[in-house]
């Protein structure tokens, strides 16, 4: 079974501070994803990534970039942490951008005061 | 703009009695259809599938419907048991296109 592993489960930051989330895979997996998750809104798309190096924008990319150095790591960044970025985060992945379903990890709960 | 839509936010069932969660979506080029359940502090974890080519696909209890003309899908649970209680939310996608777009999601509560 593939495992998506988002390297912390609650995070509590400061506003204006660079934040830093991981997420890695074990699957050799071709396509990685952050989505956010809000009440009343689902999960939104920030980015997504197709290959190493390689970056597309979601419908929400404002205030966050990523960064995938290695095929098993996507990292998501916010480059000046607000309120209104206060949310659940999920990474997934998949093999195919048309596969079955994605994977995701069990999420970060980031709260930015 | 949300493409997928789940109107009703939250669902109460009798255990054993029939779970149906409803999704609608506006983009006629949708072509490929899931649903995912999620378990509070767990990531959502993929349920059933179902393609443009069909209107129904059905895995032991859970039935997914589309209808096409309507733009609605459908999930069934039958019958519905406590371990069902999460929070449902449908997902589509283009033949073409590089993302799946989810809805806002269905908390379902199965009661004993």
């Amino acid at each position: 079974d593939v495992k998506v592993t988002q390297s912390s489960r609650y995070l509590v930051k400061r506003t204006g501070e660079k934040v830093f989330l991981e997420c890695v895979q074990d699957m050799d997996h071709e396509n990685m994803f952050w989505y956010r998750q809000d009440p009343g809104l689902g999960l939104r798309l920030i980015y997504f990534s197709y290959d190493v190096k390689m970056k597309e924008k979601g419908d929400i990319p404002e205030g966050y970039s990523v960064s995938r150095e290695k095929k098993e790591r996507f990292s998501l960044i916010l480059e000046s942490a607000s309120t209104n970025q206060t949310s659940m985060y999920l990474c997934a992945s998949s093999l195919g951008l048309k596969s079955f379903g994605y994977t995701f990890g069990s999420g970060t709960r980031l709260t930015v005061v | 703009d949300q493409q997928v839509k789940q109107n009703s936010p939250s669902l109460s069932v009798q255990e054993g009695r029939i779970s149906i969660l409803n999704c609608d979506y506006t983009n006629s080029m949708f072509d490929y259809f899931l649903w995912y359940k999620k378990y509070p502090a767990e990531g959502p974890t993929f349920l059933i599938s179902i393609s443009s080519i069909k209107d129904k696909n059905e895995d032991g209890r859970f039935t997914v419907f589309l209808n096409k003309s309507a733009k609605h899908l459908s999930l069934h649970i039958v019958p519905s048991q406590p371990g069902d209680s999460a929070v449902y939310f449908c997902a589509a996608s283009t033949n073409t296109g590089n993302q799946f777009y989810f809805g806002t999601g269905t908390s379902l509560t199965v009661i004993p």
